[in-house]
């Protein structure tokens, strides 16, 4: 069966470091991936997808960036953090018929 | 634009009670639908979706939704709530993501629901 993981499940980081969410998928090969921002506990907002290693599109231009560097490793980043950074972050995978699955998330508190 | 609305922020009911959670979409073509659920602090999980066939469509943790194409509705219910059930549930639609030949989900904004004791 599969199943992703993500983490750290919470992190607090200074304002102006570097961030660095790490997201893995098992049990299935080349799947979709993606990152959603979820701000003050509502909507989610898509960050970025990938269908395919070194593939990344991004939805909304901000601070983030994100890699794919093997088929089923997706990494989250930052150069420096703003305070606007603040979050619950989830990765998802899904095919492309079917629903999508999502990690645990990761809750980021840029102080 | 494919979009998906959740018109309740919160609903409210009674353990015991029926409930029903609103969806209404805007999509060109055939919709691809989803509920899912989300605990404090969690991820989301699947409940059911819709992508052809019988318009009552039978999910997890006995929920149900149906769809209405005359109504473009996916209404999530329940016939007896339970305390449990209390949690922010996400109705999504598939959007294709152009170019790329994939897809991806919309989400409506979210609508807590609260099972009262």
């Amino acid at each position: 069966s599969q199943t992703i993981h993500q983490w750290p499940a919470t992190l607090v980081q200074p304002v102006g470091s570097p961030l660095s969410l790490e997201c893995t998928v098992e049990g299935t090969s080349n799947p979709n991936l993606y990152w959603y921002r979820q701000a003050a506990g509502r909507g989610l907002q898509l960050l970025f997808y990938s269908v395919g290693i070194g593939q990344i599109s991004s939805e909304v231009p901000q601070n983030l960036s994100a890699s794919r560097p093997q088929d089923r490793q997706f990494i989250l980043s930052s150069k420096k953090l703003l305070l606007s950074d603040s979050g619950f972050y989830l990765c998802a995978w899904n095919r492309p018929s079917t629903e999508a699955f999502f990690g645990q998330g990761t809750r980021l508190t840029v102080v | 634009a494919q979009s998906v609305a959740q018109p309740e922020d919160q609903v409210n009911v009674a353990e015991g009670n029926p409930l029903t959670v609103k969806c209404t979409y805007s999509v060109s073509g055939n919709p691809y639908l989803f509920w899912y659920v989300q605990y404090p602090n969690r991820g989301l999980q699947f409940l059911l979706k819709y992508i052809t066939g019988d318009n009552l469509v039978k999910g997890s943790y006995g929920f149900e939704a149906e769809f209405n194409k005359s109504q473009t509705s996916f209404h999530l219910k329940k016939p007896s709530a339970l305390v449990s059930d209390s949690a922010l549930y996400f109705c999504a639609v598939r959007v294709s993501i152009s170019g790329a030949g994939s897809y991806q989900l919309t989400f409506g904004k979210g609508t807590k629901l609260s099972v009262i004791p």
